[in-house]
């Protein structure tokens, strides 16, 4: 079946403009996480979506960034004002549902977002 | 907050050896660890999930344990190959939330 999709796959942008970044679940997959990876790093927890409950934002670096998700579906993160530090690679994934040990995770191939 | 370190940061192995990537996290009080590969402009692909009460898990070649007491989880690569040269990233889950180490890229020689 289909797995987790971003898109777009690259984006290259001025210092100051803003960014929309896209993800498409597993379809049924009720969890949905962004994380941010700098070159040569591990992965930074940005936000996840769970169903329809409060999103827990607590990883996003400023707010600049924000994340919106409807429902079970889709989600955009985007980057307002984007500065030179913002350049990194995007993930997102998702899992079928939440709760001790049941998450595993299906990653996107990410978005590479560089800031000029 | 919990902390993850992977040791080594790289490694270079000749095709056939075995070889020990470890993973080592500051806060014990974990719902699983997950061991991941990432290939180059790839995103993440999961390969073992230990969940928290158990020690090991082993897929195919891989072996992965955890000693959630002492904070360590190693993945044991057996007859290793071209084709395993990757980045392996650690994560620990506490209360739902992701901790991720900063990964080992292998190599492995032909």
């Amino acid at each position: 079946g289909a797995g987790v999709s971003q898109s777009p796959s690259n984006k290259v942008t001025e210092k100051g403009k803003d960014v929309e970044l896209r993800c498409d679940p597993i379809s049924g997959h009720t969890a949905l996480y962004w994380y941010r990876q700098r070159l040569g790093q591990g992965l930074e927890f940005l936000i996840y979506f769970q169903g329809n409950s409060a999103p827990d934002k607590s990883g996003l670096p400023s707010d600049r960034f924000s994340a919106e998700r409807t429902g079970e579906s889709v989600s955009t993160l985007t980057i307002q004002r984007t500065q030179q530090e913002d350049s990194a690679v995007y993930l997102c994934a998702s899992s079928p549902e939440m709760g001790q040990g049941k998450n595993t995770q299906y990653f996107g191939p990410g978005t590479r977002l560089t800031v000029l | 907050k919990q902390e993850v370190t992977q040791i080594p940061a790289a490694l270079s192995v000749p095709e056939g050896e075995n070889l020990v990537l470890n993973c080592s996290f500051t806060d014990s009080a974990i719902y699983n660890l997950q061991w991941f590969r990432q290939d180059p402009g790839k995103g993440l692909t999961s390969l073992l999930l230990i969940q928290s009460s158990q020690r090991e898990q082993t897929s195919g070649r891989l072996n992965a344990s955890l000693d959630k007491s002492s904070g360590r989880s190693t993945l044991y690569i057996a007859a290793s190959q071209p084709g395993d040269s990757a980045t392996y990233l650690c994560a620990v889950n506490n209360f739902n939330k992701f901790y991720f180490g900063s990964g080992t890229k292998l190599n492995v020689k032909p």
